[in-house]
């Protein structure tokens, strides 16, 4: 079945870096883009950048500019968030969703915490 | 950006009842509107796309309707299991922003 399956979850210190991967499984990697939404603890949906796998193209929200990397690897079907300079506003659950029409799949979410 | 807001913030309702959400756009986004449930310590699910296109597996009793800068999601008869946070996005430009959420109650 279709399926984006994602890395655990993250303990980091204020100013490290954090790299999650989503692992896509039961389509064509290539033929959809990947997106990557975070949820803030008992807040809403924030919307982060999307990778187009098959170009390797990205696109970000203007706050994350700067210190947001995307990344794939077709050969393993995997995209990658990286987010550099972390602080506690960036505590969140981080999650990947595959986006044609709407995000029809997503990945299960990964715990990123920061703190010192 | 294209801001979304939902109303109402919470609602509480009984089983059986029919319920609405509504999300208004800050200018047009012609059906570009996608509505999501989500359950606490789960991903977002999708719900309806093209503001009024039900997705594959979705019960026939949620339905989408609106275009340009005013949409709803309905909920004919409420279950239960509808006890969730609804989140409605749009898909216009990037970024693809999201409005801030109605959390739905069952009394």
């Amino acid at each position: 079945q279709v399926q984006l399956v994602q890395s655990g979850a993250e303990v980091k210190k204020p100013g490290a870096s954090v790299k999650v991967s989503c692992k896509a499984s039961g389509y064509t990697f290539t033929g959809l883009y990947i997106h990557w939404v975070r949820q803030a603890p008992a807040q809403g949906l924030e919307w982060m950048g999307w990778i187009n796998p098959y170009s390797g193209g990205t696109d970000f929200a203007q706050k994350f500019q700067g210190r947001i990397t995307m990344t794939r690897d077709t050969s393993i079907s995997t995209a990658y968030m990286e987010l550099s300079r972390l602080i506690s506003d960036d505590t969140a659950v981080y999650y990947c969703a595959r986006g044609r029409d709407a995000f029809d799949v997503w990945g299960q979410g990964t715990m990123v915490t920061v703190s010192s | 950006d294209i801001q979304l807001t939902q109303s109402p913030s919470f609602l509480s309702a009984s089983v059986g009842d029919r319920v609405t959400i509504t999300c208004r756009a800050s200018q047009g986004i012609s059906s570009y509107l996608a509505w999501y449930q989500q359950k606490p310590g789960k991903a977002p699910n999708l719900l309806i796309y093209a503001a009024s296109t039900l997705q594959s597996g979705v019960p026939s009793r949620f339905s989408g309707s609106g275009s340009g800068t005013e949409f709803t999601l309905t909920i004919s008869s409420l279950q239960p299991e509808d006890s969730a946070t609804y989140y409605c996005q749009h898909l216009n430009s990037f970024p693809y922003t999201f409005g801030q959420g109605t959390k739905l109650e069952i009394k």
